[in-house]
């Protein structure tokens, strides 16, 4: 099936020390989002790509950063993680920009940050 | 900013009786997009329902129904006959109309935990 994916599920990482989480699809969709959700919040975008076209949240921190090598894959870099960077991230894809268009989520990979 | 607002963080309802989750939204635009997500425990987020804020008639998908109130800015999602496996974690999001230059994101609410008991 075809279906978006996020590895690894769980990650525990180290104050300060630099992680990256993985997203691929099998849809072969353009766009490619990222959602930082904490606990009892709201999922929040902290960017998205649109092919190679990256487009940055303004609220999000600079020490978030993302690559899109291909279509299939995106990646997410925290380069210092801090404590209150614990959280639920989930990748997302879409076919396209438009409002219509469904965004299919993955099942997330929840960061503990020690 | 649109801002989402689920009020109910926790519900339950019996196994084949019927719930209602609510969601208001603060929006200045006119055209938007309005969802509803549901996230099983330990899977991943999927569409339940979608509404498009031009449309009068209130969407439906089998067993799932919305109540959109425009003036109200209310948009509140009805499960009938509910099931074991509705149990999730239920979101209400927001998504602007690209024609009027709004951002492709979307906005989500808190969530509604809901409980079906058996």
């Amino acid at each position: 099936d075809a279906m978006v994916i996020q590895n690894p599920r769980y990650q525990v990482t180290q104050f300060g020390k630099p992680v990256t989480l993985s997203c691929s699809q099998t849809l072969n969709h353009n766009v490619m989002y990222w959602y930082q959700q904490k606990s009892s919040q709201a999922p929040k975008l902290l960017f998205h790509y649109y092919d190679k076209d990256f487009n940055n949240e303004a609220d999000t921190p600079d020490n978030f950063q993302s690559r899109r090598p291909n279509t299939s894959f995106c990646f997410l870099d925290i380069r210092s993680p801090g404590l209150g960077d614990a959280a639920m991230y989930l990748c997302a894809t879409s076919p396209g920009r438009y409002s219509t268009d469904t965004q299919y989520f993955g099942p997330g990979t929840r960061l503990t940050v020690l | 900013a649109q801002t989402v607002t689920q009020s109910q963080p926790e519900m339950s309802v019996q196994e084949a009786e019927t719930v209602t989750l609510s969601c208001t939204y603060d929006t200045s635009e006119s055209d938007y997009y309005l969802f509803w997500y549901k996230q099983p425990p330990s899977r991943q987020m999927i569409l339940v329902i979608r509404q498009e804020a031009y449309k009068q008639q209130n969407a439906t998908e089998n067993r799932f129904s919305v109540n959109f109130q425009k003036a109200a800015k209310s948009f509140s999602l009805k499960i009938s006959d509910s099931q074991l496996g509705d149990a999730a974690m239920y979101f209400c999001a927001y998504r602007s109309s690209l024609t009027q230059g709004g951002s492709e994101k979307l906005v989500f609410g808190k969530g509604t935990k809901l409980t079906v008991n058996p």
